[in-house]
């Protein structure tokens, strides 16, 4: 079935540095490719999108790629701040249009 | 234009009881879908309501049972609870369905069995 793979954390960075967070998936077809943000104590946020490949989705600094050839989206800002700091999940909404989740992962940025 | 919510934010039951969540989508989605979010398992899928018709289930017990009102408002109810079900229960609705559809969630409902 499908699936949706992501880096563990909790992932620690400085303010100001590059981010990083490894999403890859498996999946039939050409399913649409998601990234949620959770904010301590609050839902769930989309953070952006992309449809299909080659698509590049960005929303605050963040962006993130389809890549069909590698079936990765990792997500990537230039310099992060502190108020990033959130738990990150990778999703994919296949044929059945239900969304598979990743674990989820952890961001700390200290100023 | 409100944002999807969800009643109770918080409550407290006791073993053996029965919970139900409510949900309100946005105005003018017509698909709602809910989840279960704990720190051991994730977020996990439960049901999706689509024109008050359950069009996807995930794999939970028969405990967990969801329906949609004709407004689209809908509700979820776990009878029975065990001390496991204490999880946040998250809502989202859709415009309509499809790979393309973004799905857009409420803050949820932090549910605790004791």
């Amino acid at each position: 079935g499908d699936s949706v793979t992501q880096m563990e954390g909790p992932v620690t960075l400085s303010e100001e540095a590059f981010l990083t967070i490894n999403c890859t998936y498996t999946a039939t077809g050409y399913p649409s490719l998601f990234w949620y943000v959770q904010y301590p104590g609050e839902g769930l946020q989309l953070l952006l999108k992309a449809t299909k490949a080659d698509d590049k989705g960005s929303n605050k600094g963040f962006e993130a790629t389809y890549r069909k050839e590698t079936t990765s989206f990792h997500l990537e800002k230039g310099s992060v701040q502190v108020s990033d700091s959130a738990v990150y999940f990778c999703a994919l909404s296949g044929s059945n249009y239900q969304l598979i989740w990743g674990a989820g992962t952890k961001l700390i940025i200290k100023p | 234009k409100a944002g999807v919510t969800q009643t109770p934010r918080y409550l407290i039951k006791t073993r053996g009881q029965q919970v139900t969540l409510s949900c309100s989508p946005i105005s003018g989605h017509r698909s709602v879908s809910w989840y279960q979010q704990t720190p051991g398992q994730g977020l996990q899928f439960l049901f999706e309501y689509f024109s008050e018709t359950q069009r996807n289930k995930g794999n939970f017990p028969g405990r967990f049972s969801g329906r949609q009102f004709s407004n689209s408002r809908s509700e979820m109810n776990v009878s029975t609870l065990e001390l496991g079900d204490s999880a946040l229960y998250l809502c989202a609705s859709s415009h309509g369905q499809g790979a393309g559809n973004t799905i857009y969630f409420g803050e949820g409902s932090w549910l605790t069995v004791v």
